[in-house]
């Protein structure tokens, strides 16, 4: 089992749309959750982090679920320039290393 | 501007040739970091340095090399020994305080 799983993609879906995107994690220890945004060809930028009540900036909402061990990402009204890979990111439980998943790719259509 | 800086942003190089990739940050992170992408792909660590003088070795070292002589930089040498070494390599530097790490631009490295 890989340490951190995400939603496979592609996710293609209407302006508008609310879409949801799921990452497991394995290690129970682990204590910093993030998610980014990578743009075709570009390098990925922090999203936001998770914390343990939730998060929410604007359009996007972050949650994490310890006892199920996953990190959600809920994107509403879905614009067109929200199309990119999100990458959910686990810190493996103390010190700097952290994992990343493997991202899932989303197509917002006009 | 205090950001990550990376170069070139593209590199070709002939196969057994060594290669340098520099990263350069002003963030005063402590930890610095170096993953490679393959297209379609996810990050894979390849180093990380947590402070100066001290690094460990990521999920595919093997083929790499690093130093930490300074707090702002962290160049990886790509040697002849990694066998397919045309790959987007990205740096990243973090903060003891949250560990969120702030991403440089990536050089893409092509081995003909």
């Amino acid at each position: 089992r890989k340490e951190v799983e995400q939603d496979p993609g592609p996710f293609n879906v209407p302006e508008g749309a609310t879409v949801a995107f799921n990452c497991t994690y394995s290690n129970s220890a682990s204590q910093s959750f993030f998610w980014y945004r990578q743009d075709c060809r570009k390098e990925p930028k922090l999203l936001m982090s998770v914390y343990s009540s939730g998060n929410e900036d604007g359009r996007f909402t972050a949650q994490l679920n310890r006892a199920s061990q996953y990190i959600s990402l809920l994107i509403r009204d879905s614009k067109l320039s929200d199309s990119a890979t999100y990458l959910c990111a686990v810190n493996s439980g103390g010190g700097f290393k952290t994992i990343f998943g493997a991202g899932t790719r989303l197509f917002v259509k006009a | 501007d205090g950001g990550i800086t990376q170069s070139p942003k593209y590199l070709f190089r002939k196969e057994g040739q060594n290669v340098t990739l520099s990263c350069e940050q002003n963030l005063n992170h402590d930890a610095m970091y170096w993953y490679r992408q393959d297209p379609g792909q996810g990050l894979r660590l390849i180093y990380y340095s947590q402070i100066v003088n001290d690094f460990q070795k990521g999920d595919i070292a093997e083929g790499y090399s690093v130093s930490r002589e300074k707090k702002e930089s962290f160049p990886l040498t790509v040697t002849s020994a990694q066998k397919n070494p045309t790959a987007f390599y990205l740096c990243a530097s973090s903060s003891q305080v949250n560990n969120e790490q702030f991403f440089g631009p990536g050089t893409r490295l092509t081995v003909l």
